[in-house]
Formats: C-alpha cells, structure tokens, sequence
C-alpha cells in the first residue's frame, strides 16, 4: 500500500510570489490535514479536508488556502509569501475526519522563501 | 484551549536501556485522543501509540507503551529497549474539540539520542 506522497520535495521561491504544494493520501483515505513545522512555533494545524470539503481550520491568514478534489488528493496554496512562511509542511492523511484514530504522514515540503 | 507540554528538550540514553518521555495535556473536552509521533531527521512523522480518553487500559505497541494518567492529565511514553534507530524527535499530540473546532495540537518534541 502506498504511502502519503508530497511533491515537491524542496521548493524555493522569492517573497510575493504563490506557491501551491500537492498531497497524494493514501488509497482509501478521504481526510487529508495540512500542517506547518518550524523551529521557532513547532508543528501547527492548518486545515483538514474530507470529501472535498473543509471541515477545520487551524489559526492561519486567509493566504493559506486548500482544495481537496474528488480522488482525495489535495492542494494547498499560499499567496503572497512572507520570510516566515519558510517552513516544512506536512500533509497527513486518514479513514475518518475529526477521528481519535492515528494520521500517516508524507515526507513534507520544504519551502524555502528568500 | 488544548494545550499539550513536553519538557525535555532533549534526552539520552544507552542502547538498551529503557526511556521516558514526559507529556502533560489540558483539555476541557472529555472525549480527546492522545498520539505519540516519532519523526527521524528525514522529516516524515511516524505514528507509534494512540490512547483514547475513555480507554481503562494503557496502550501498548511493541516496545511502545503510553503511560496514561487521566486525574494527573499525563501521557508519558515509555520506550523498552532503546534501539540506535530510536534516535529522533518525539511529538506528543491531541486532538479534540477546541473553542467549538477539532485542532490537532502537537507538542514542541523532545529530541532522544541512543547512545551504543
């Protein structure tokens, strides 16, 4: 059974510009969370995706947005990137959304903005 | 709000050996799960052990074991054996209803060195 996959693996891009990141779930999987690591604030929930729907969403600005499509794969966004979006985001899917049941990660993506 | 704490920034231990590491939570919603995550320096987190809030049990995974304390809201993990490739972060986490939303929240991690 394949795992979660992120492409791509290492981004860099120049403060202003948009960034969009991919997350492949694994097969069956319908809810996928977006998370964002960094040293100084750890790891911060940004949103979940079930069903194409957003069901949550962590305590981020607007210029953190995602889509989910009808595979379960999904997209997210950042517009209009600032020095402190540099980051590792990590995508992590699961069976069921709002669950008390364990979340399988992908490698992540490194995104560095200069 | 959800709240979890881990206050080893870092720890060491012999090959072998048993380790601790330490997570407090707090939380106003009575139905929460407990996760432990380990995450090597390739970046990907691994799941280990889940503890549900209304399990009598503590989990126990392999040479994984959550030590759950409901009353002292503590959820310390317990790792037997220590092995060279148990040598990375370790996140606590939770999730749950906060402020009326499901928020995963993460611990900032506790680094853990197996020493030969």
């Amino acid at each position: 059974k394949a795992g979660v996959t992120q492409t791509p693996r290492y981004l860099i891009k120049t403060r202003g510009q948009q960034v969009t990141l991919s997350c492949s779930p694994i097969s069956g999987h319908r809810s996928v969370s977006w998370y964002q690591q960094t040293p100084g604030q750890g790891l911060q929930f940004l949103f979940e995706y079930f069903s194409e729907t957003q069901r949550n969403k962590g305590n981020f600005p607007g210029r953190f947005s995602g889509r989910q499509f009808s595979n379960s794969r999904s997209e997210m966004n950042v517009s209009t990137l600032e020095l402190g979006d540099s980051a590792l985001y990590l995508c992590a899917s699961s069976s069921i959304f709002q669950g008390n049941t364990e979340a399988f990660f992908g490698q992540g993506t490194r995104l560095t903005v200069v | 709000a959800q709240k979890i704490t881990q206050t080893q920034p870092g720890m060491f231990v012999q090959e072998k050996e048993a380790v601790t590491l330490d997570c407090t939570y707090d939380t106003s919603d009575p139905s929460y799960g407990l996760f432990w995550y380990k995450q090597p320096s390739s970046g990907e987190m691994i799941f280990l052990i889940y503890q549900g809030s209304y399990d009598q049990q503590n989990a126990t995974e392999g040479r994984y074991s959550l030590n759950f304390q409901k009353a002292r809201k503590s959820a310390n993990l317990v790792i037997s054996a220590s092995q060279l490739g148990d040598s990375a972060m370790y996140f606590c986490a939770m999730t749950g209803k906060s402020g009326g939303s499901y928020i995963p929240t993460f611990g900032r991690g506790t680094s853990l060195i197996v020493h030969p």
